[in-house]
């Protein structure tokens, strides 16, 4: 059973730039989230996807945009990149509601870095 | 104020040592709560979850107060092993919502 993941491992970016980043979730998950973790930090929820369409997004700008396809996979989008976006963004997936105590399992992550 | 608050450690404590790391939370909503832990340059990985009553798994052990809107996590015996960070994390709801993360408190288990 796979779990949940992520393309690419690392990606090397310039400011100004975009980039896209990928994710399969775990087999039997129909929804993803999106993590942004800063070093040092705990991760920061970015936005979730089920059913194709964001559902929650947190405290971030346009710049950063999602996808969902049928096959519930994912896309993370962010434009115009800053040096500030810079971090670990990790995909998490859950399946759908089952007893309220399911939480979600996570991806190993993309790093980027912004030059 | 942050929404899920930890003391950042480090903890350095010798092999065996018992070790315990507090948690609060502002967000009177929040429904499920969670220990994840992540080491060095990897993904989080849950540990456990935290419920009303209290549970443990082997040498961990979880508290969860929802009055005082608290949760720790004991460690017995720590290993070596356990040297990670450790997310207090909570989630408004069911897996749909947003988890809501700590900054992690780091453990350093010394031979």
């Amino acid at each position: 059973d796979a779990g949940v993941t992520q393309s690419p491992t690392h990606l090397i970016k310039t400011r100004g730039q975009q980039v896209t980043l990928r994710c399969s979730p775990k087999s039997g998950h129909d929804t993803v989230s999106w993590y942004q973790q800063a070093l040092g930090q705990g991760p920061q929820f970015i936005f979730q996807y089920y059913e194709e369409e964001e559902r929650q997004r947190g405290n971030f700008p346009d710049r950063f945009s999602g996808h969902q396809f049928p096959n519930y996979s994912s896309e993370l989008n962010v434009n115009a990149l800053l040096l500030g976006d810079s971090a670990l963004y990790l995909c998490a997936s859950s399946p759908r509601l089952a007893g309220g105590r399911e939480t979600q399992y996570f991806g190993p992550g993309t790093r980027l870095l912004v030059l | 104020r942050k929404e899920v608050e930890q003391d950042p450690g480090p903890f350095n404590v010798p092999e065996g040592a018992t070790v315990a790391f507090n948690c609060t939370y502002s967000n009177s909503a929040s429904q499920s709560f969670f220990w994840y832990r992540q080491d060095c340059r990897k993904e989080p990985k849950l540990l456990m979850s935290v419920y009303s009553s209290g549970n443990e798994d082997g040498r961990f052990t979880a508290q969860l107060n929802r009055a005082s809107q608290y949760i720790s996590l004991l460690i017995r015996d720590s290993k070596l092993s356990d040297s990670a960070t450790y997310l207090c994390v909570v989630n408004r709801g069911t897996g749909r919502r947003a988890l809501t993360f700590g900054s992690g408190t780091r453990l350093q288990v010394q031979p």
